[in-house]
């Protein structure tokens, strides 16, 4: 089945912990995008990929990494999470020079 | 990035009754998508509709774009309570990287 997994689903932790968020998608699309969804404030993009090695800053990436070794890895790194990083995390992709983007069912991180 | 708009946020009819949802936005665009989202869940493509289209239908669904008023209006017709979710539009803007989203509007479908 094509999709878009993201792991943990659920993840409550303490600022200042580093933690992963991964993102996987099983249908060679080249561009990957992570989102961060908050009540009242729709999708702000966090980070996006064009391809392997090749990331740009969205948004809202202040606290965040990424890395794209691989194309069906797209995974997101806070180093150092803080309460207000508290929110819905979604990541999605698509294929080149289509518009449609597919995503992932999201990620509740909870930051204490 | 500027955010597109929509309205109304919250949207309550009964079952079988159309439901219309507005999103305006600030720059030129390519095109303009609409998404649906249940529930705290992942978004799902609904229709995309290009700059040069003025009306798309895609089912129950039947999506407007006037580009001089920079706005696009989303209807859905016999509405279910499966409708019932979160509707977001997003458009392009001036990038192919990047899409400018709305807030989104909830809409309830009453049994």
């Amino acid at each position: 089945e094509a999709q878009v997994t993201q792991n943990p689903r659920y993840l409550i932790t303490v600022t200042g912990k580093k933690l992963t968020v991964t993102c996987s998608q099983n249908m060679n699309h080249e561009y990957m995008s992570w989102y961060r969804q908050d009540p009242g404030l729709g999708l702000r993009q966090i980070y996006y990929s064009m391809n392997v090695e090749v990331t740009d800053k969205g948004d809202v990436p202040e606290g965040y990494k990424v890395s794209r070794k691989e194309k069906r890895n797209f995974p997101l790194i806070l180093e150092s999470p803080s309460p207000n990083q508290t929110s819905l995390y979604f990541c999605a992709s698509r294929p080149d020079g289509q518009e449609t983007q597919y995503f992932g069912p999201g990620t509740r991180l909870l930051v204490l | 990035s500027q955010q597109g708009e929509e309205d109304p946020q919250a949207l309550s009819i009964q079952e079988g009754e159309n439901a219309t949802m507005n999103c305006s936005y600030k720059t030129s665009i390519n095109n303009l998508q609409w998404y649906r989202q249940n529930s705290g869940r992942g978004l799902v493509h609904l229709i995309l509709i290009r700059s040069n289209e003025r009306e798309k239908h895609s089912g129950r669904l039947r999506v407007t774009l006037d580009t001089s008023k920079k706005s696009s209006s989303l209807l859905i017709t016999a509405s279910r309570a499966a409708d019932t979710a979160s509707y977001f539009c997003a458009t392009d803007g001036q990038s192919n990287y990047q899409l400018i989203w709305g807030a989104g509007t909830k809409l309830i479908i009453k049994p």
